[in-house]
């Protein structure tokens, strides 16, 4: 069975643009999560996508943003791009609301850096 | 609200010794409890998870930990270290309420000397 997967593996971007990062669940898997992981300030929840809506969002700008597609794989659009925005971006996958008893399934994550 | 608390950023062991890597957490709710193991340059992997059933869970590579909820403590243990333990360990906390989302804490990474 295959993983979770995100594309690209690594994205360099200047101060500014915008970013897309995309990520394809576990075959199953309606809800897809996203997170930051930046130098020094650990794991953060950034969004969760269900069903093609959003649940919940963590405390992050609006220029974070996302959305689930039919076929529930997903994309995160970072607009604006600062250079504290550079950090590895992991996404998962779980079972609806099942995550609490299955644990979510991650990805191995995209490498954004701002320069 | 809920929150966890991994009480050390650093453990070092030696190969074949016990590993202990501490986590406390704090939850309004009635908790689910994970641990997952991020190797470098790699994804998460979970490694067990507490959800209300027995105490003492049992995960992949020989881990465990127990859930004490007189101490609000989830601490991860092994018997014996080996050099592929070698990893960032994540405890992580979710309130089984609403659309309740994962919280993590800061990690600590375990370093396994021969």
């Amino acid at each position: 069975e295959a993983g979770v997967t995100q594309s690209p593996t690594h994205l360099i971007k200047t101060r500014g643009q915008q970013a897309t990062l995309r990520c394809s669940p576990i075959s199953g898997h309606t809800s897809v999560y996203w997170y930051q992981q930046a130098l020094g300030l650990g794991l953060q929840f950034l969004l969760w996508y269900d069903e093609g809506e959003e649940r919940n969002r963590g405390n992050f700008p609006p220029r974070f943003s996302g959305r689930q597609f039919p076929n529930y794989s997903s994309e995160l659009n970072v607009n604006a791009l600062e250079l504290e925005d550079s950090a590895l971006y992991l996404c998962a996958s779980s079972s609806t609301g099942l995550a609490g008893v299955t644990g979510q399934f991650f990805g191995p994550g995209t490498r954004l850096t701002v320069l | 609200a809920q929150s966890v608390t991994q009480l050390d950023s650093h453990v070092s062991v030696s190969e074949g010794t016990p590993v202990l890597l501490r986590c406390n957490y704090s939850s309004s709710y009635s908790p689910s409890l994970f641990w997952y193991v991020q190797h470098p340059n790699k994804g998460l992997q979970l490694l067990l998870k507490y959800t209300s059933a027995a105490t003492l869970v049992k995960g992949i590579n020989g881990f465990e930990a127990e859930f004490k909820k007189s101490e609000t403590s989830f601490h991860l243990t092994k018997p014996s270290a080996h050099m592929s333990d070698a990893a960032e360990y994540f405890c992580v906390v979710r309130e089984d309420t609403g659309y309740s989302t994962l919280t993590f804490g800061k990690g600590t990474m375990l370093l396994v000397s021969p």
